[in-house]
């Protein structure tokens, strides 16, 4: 069964970037896009962006000037880095594998979730 | 730009009774809409693809229906684990990107 495994650095200060990476494990990495999905306290579920395998991304347009997704096939991972971080950006960031069925898409496997302080 | 509401916001409902959540779409999505349930704590799971197809291991109780930009997802029985937030969500295919609508937390009456 496939586990989404993330981890990254907790508590930053306004203008650090945002470093995240999550590990694939137990199931074939590619055919797959993984996205990026936060939650701010108390709120609801945004969309952050999403990268295959083979590095094509596609962003939430609200965030795209300082996001950036990666990939590294070898380990079976995908980061994400979000600069100048602010206030607003506290959050929890979970990692998603998105899969589409004829053309619907949903995500099937969460990660657990980081828990991002900016202060 | 396609924004997604959903109705109510919060949803009293007694064990056994039937759970009614709304999601309405600024535009016709055709069925590209999944629901997902997020416990306290918990990472969200997918409920409902493609509009009403339940996904892997989901209760027969929830139920996906629905087309064009009107929603709806029902359980039919509610039980106490079923407390919850629940997000509709919709993919748009060009250019790719996801919106979820703002959730129906359930509470157990």
């Amino acid at each position: 069964q496939v586990q989404l495994q993330q981890w990254g650095a907790g508590l930053l200060k306004p203008s650090e970037t945002l470093s995240l990476t999550c590990g694939v494990s137990n199931e074939s990495f590619i055919g797959y896009y993984y996205s990026w999905v936060r939650q701010s306290p108390g709120k609801g579920l945004e969309w952050i962006g999403e990268i295959n395998h083979s590095g094509n991304t596609n962003h939430n347009p609200s965030l795209k000037s300082r996001v950036s997704l990666s990939v590294d096939r070898s380990k079976n991972q995908v980061s994400l880095r979000l600069r100048f971080v602010t206030a607003a950006d506290t959050a929890v960031y979970y990692c998603a594998r998105g899969r589409i069925f004829i053309s619907y898409f949903y995500m099937d496997v969460w990660g657990k979730g980081t828990t991002v302080t900016v202060s | 730009e396609i924004v997604m509401t959903q109705s109510p916001a919060t949803l009293s409902v007694s064990p056994g009774e039937r759970a009614t959540l709304s999601c309405r779409a600024s535009q016709n999505i055709d069925n590209n809409l999944a629901w997902y349930q997020q416990k306290p704590g918990q990472a969200p799971r997918v409920l409902i693809y493609g509009t009403s197809t339940r996904a892997t291991g989901i209760p027969a109780r929830f139920s996906g229906s629905g087309s064009g930009t009107e929603f709806t997802l029902t359980i039919s029985s509610l039980q106490s684990e079923d407390l919850a937030v629940y997000y509709c969500q919709y993919y748009n295919n060009w250019p790719p990107r996801v919106t979820f609508g703002p959730g129906t937390k359930v509470d157990i009456k």
